[in-house]
Order: C-alpha cells, then structure tokens, then sequence
C-alpha cells in the first residue's frame, strides 16, 4: 500500500471550515484514498473515501488532485467536536489490512 | 444495525499470562481485521480473518493468534504476555468482498490491556 504524508497538528476555529491535506504521491491506480478520525481513546470512525473523483457526505468532502498525489479532506463547519486525530490512508477497497501512519491531530479552537 | 462490539473493555493481567479478546462484527460482515495501537507505535495492523480463514498478517510474533467462527466472531488470543503488550487493541469488520467499492472497515471501541 502508498505510504501518506499529513501534517502532525491543525488548529481551526469553531465554525469555519477545516481542511486537512494528505500527500500520496505513490498511490497507485487501485487504491482508494480513505478517511478515518480517532477521538480519544475510541476505535477509529470511518469518514470518507474516493478513487479519483471527489465526494461528499454527510460528514465530510474529499477533494483529490487530478493525478491523485494529493487529497483535502474538508470538514465544512468544523465543531469541538471534531477534535480528532484524523488519518488519512491509501488502500485497496476489500483490503483490511490498513496502514494507520501517525495522521493530523485537529483541534477546534473555540 | 448493531455496530462492531469488543469483550472486555478493560483488562488487566501480569507478565507470562495468556489472554483471550472477543470481536462480533456488523451482522452481515464476513471479514474480521486486528489491530494493536500504542504510543510509540500507533495503530498496527495485527491479521484479518474472512470466512474463518486468515487472509492477511501483520508482522507480529507467534505469541499473537486468532481465529474466527463460523458466525464470524472473532477472538484473538495473546501468550506469554510481556510489558510491552499493553495497548488498546481495536477489532474492525467490513463485508470482506475485495474490489467491491463501497466496502469499508468499522472499528469498535477496542479492548484497553494492560499488562503488569
């Protein structure tokens, strides 16, 4: 699997968008781009994921570059609640091998 | 839909013990993956079990085993336990079906071990 590169730490302020990049700039053509956060001391909470096209869900936008090096994960209106470690993975889809690296660790300033 | 559940929460045990830890996946998941987080390693992955076989290994020792049911519950059992096992090990499914799109990896609320 790519290995990815995400900042250690992001400050954002309550109620303003939050983005997160992820370098992955060895993915290959299989692997999908997955979105996980982990709030303290809990499992991880699957967010989001994408091949090549953006995407969007309740919880989040993926944004990926045309050539797939690089990926923003966007939090809309971010929330204390989103305080997070938030990891940023390349895999294969039906691969649950999935490797964690260190991620951004997102904290929400009031 | 029930999310993924773990037994115990807690565990405490001393060195040279043996431990057993229980994962029920999502109703439905076929596939069952392990995962050891700590400090200094962060979140590692251990193996993946699907339809009671295992279908992926991390680079642990032997001291690390699982197995899965034909119900697809999982258990995972750590011997000889040694200081440096302590961790939060978290337990994941998903349906297990490679190429399939939509497929994706659940976590429960892990099994904190420590190990005296």
């Amino acid at each position: 699997d790519a290995k990815t590169t995400q900042p250690p730490s992001m400050d954002c302020a309550e109620g303003r968008a939050a983005n997160l990049p992820c370098n992955h700039s060895t993915i290959s053509g299989n692997e999908y781009v997955y979105w996980y956060r982990q709030i303290h001391s809990q499992g991880p909470q699957y967010i989001i994921h994408g091949l090549k096209n953006n995407e969007t869900n309740e919880m989040a936008s993926l944004i990926i570059t045309e050539d797939r090096k690089s990926s923003t994960l966007i939090l809309p209106h971010a929330t204390l609640r989103d305080t997070a470690v938030y990891y940023c993975i390349a895999g294969q889809t039906g691969a649950n091998n999935l490797f964690f690296g260190t991620g951004t660790r997102l904290t929400v300033i009031p | 839909k029930a999310g993924v559940t773990q037994t115990p929460r807690y565990l405490i045990k001393t060195r040279g013990q043996q431990v057993t830890l229980s994962c029920s996946p999502i109703s439905g998941h076929r596939s069952v993956s392990w995962y050891q987080q700590t400090p200094g390693q962060g979140l590692q992955f251990l193996f993946e079990y699907f339809s009671e076989t295992q279908r992926n290994k991390g680079n642990f020792p032997g001291r690390f085993s699982g197995r899965q049911f034909s119900n697809s519950r999982s258990e995972m059992n750590v011997s000889t336990l040694e200081l440096g096992d302590s961790a939060l090990y978290l337990c994941a499914s998903s349906s297990g079906l490679e190429g399939f799109r939509t497929d994706t990896q659940y976590f429960g609320p892990g099994t904190r071990l420590t190990v005296l």
